[in-house]
């Protein structure tokens, strides 16, 4: 079972650089997500999809793009990175369901994560 | 929009107990919790859904109370396997799509 797989695990950019966070998972899930966790700030959402081609922005999505051409995948594009972008990388994906007039997300099954410098 | 957790920190001996607590100030459709270990991925817990529903771990206990928007999660006769971070995640609507937001983190050190 391969779950949500990201890649890379590690990564070390120049400023300015542009790379992209791949994450690719095999549940069918119509979820997914992007996090990304700094030291005393938890887990902060980037950007989410709740379907193929349907993305919407979190907290924190300026310097990062996303696109959802397939319900498996749904790459992190950083377009010109910065040192404030340094931290940890999460990826999730969940099943959702209609809950009266809203969308429910479930459980979130998180890749193993990918850790980035920005020097 | 991240939701409080409280408190940061705590330090238990195997055995004793502890409540984490969460609030928001948005009207919630659901809570989540996860533990995290250091060095490793969130691992889920429990949802606790507006109308009552819970889904998890038989062995977590928590609550959610949907008037005050705040949730608690309960660690009882806790163990050494007990120990790591502690997040809540919070599911609200904006504009026409739902968010999960997760707070800052509980520290929870369960010592011998």
């Amino acid at each position: 079972n391969a779950g949500v797989t990201q890649t890379p695990k590690f990564q070390v950019l120049k400023t300015g650089q542009s790379m992209t966070l791949q994450c690719a998972q095999d549940m069918n899930h119509e979820y997914m997500s992007w996090y990304r966790q700094d030291p005393g700030m938890g887990l902060r959402l980037i950007h989410y999809s709740v379907g193929a081609g349907i993305t919407d922005q979190g907290e924190v999505p300026n310097g990062y793009n996303v696109s959802r051409s397939t319900t498996e995948d749904f790459p992190l594009r950083l377009l010109s990175a910065a040192p404030s972008q340094t931290s940890v990388y999460f990826c999730a994906s969940s099943y959702s369901w209609a809950s009266g007039r809203a969308l429910v997300t479930g459980e979130l099954f998180f890749g193993e994560g990918s850790r980035l410098t920005v020097l | 929009q991240q939701p409080v957790q409280s408190p940061q920190a705590v330090i238990l001996r195997e055995g004793e107990d502890a409540v984490i607590n969460c609030s928001s100030s948005k009207a919630l459709y659901s809570v989540h919790w996860y533990r995290q270990k250091h060095g490793e991925a969130p691992v889920f817990l429990m949802i606790l859904l507006k109308g009552g529903e819970q889904k998890g771990h038989e062995k977590i206990s928590a609550s959610f109370n949907e008037k005050k928007q705040q949730s608690s999660l309960y660690l009882t006769a806790s163990q050494l396997s007990y120990s790591g971070t502690y997040f809540c995640g919070t599911e609200w609507k904006q504009g026409g799509s739902e968010k999960l937001v997760f707070g800052k983190g509980t520290k929870l050190t369960v010592n011998p």
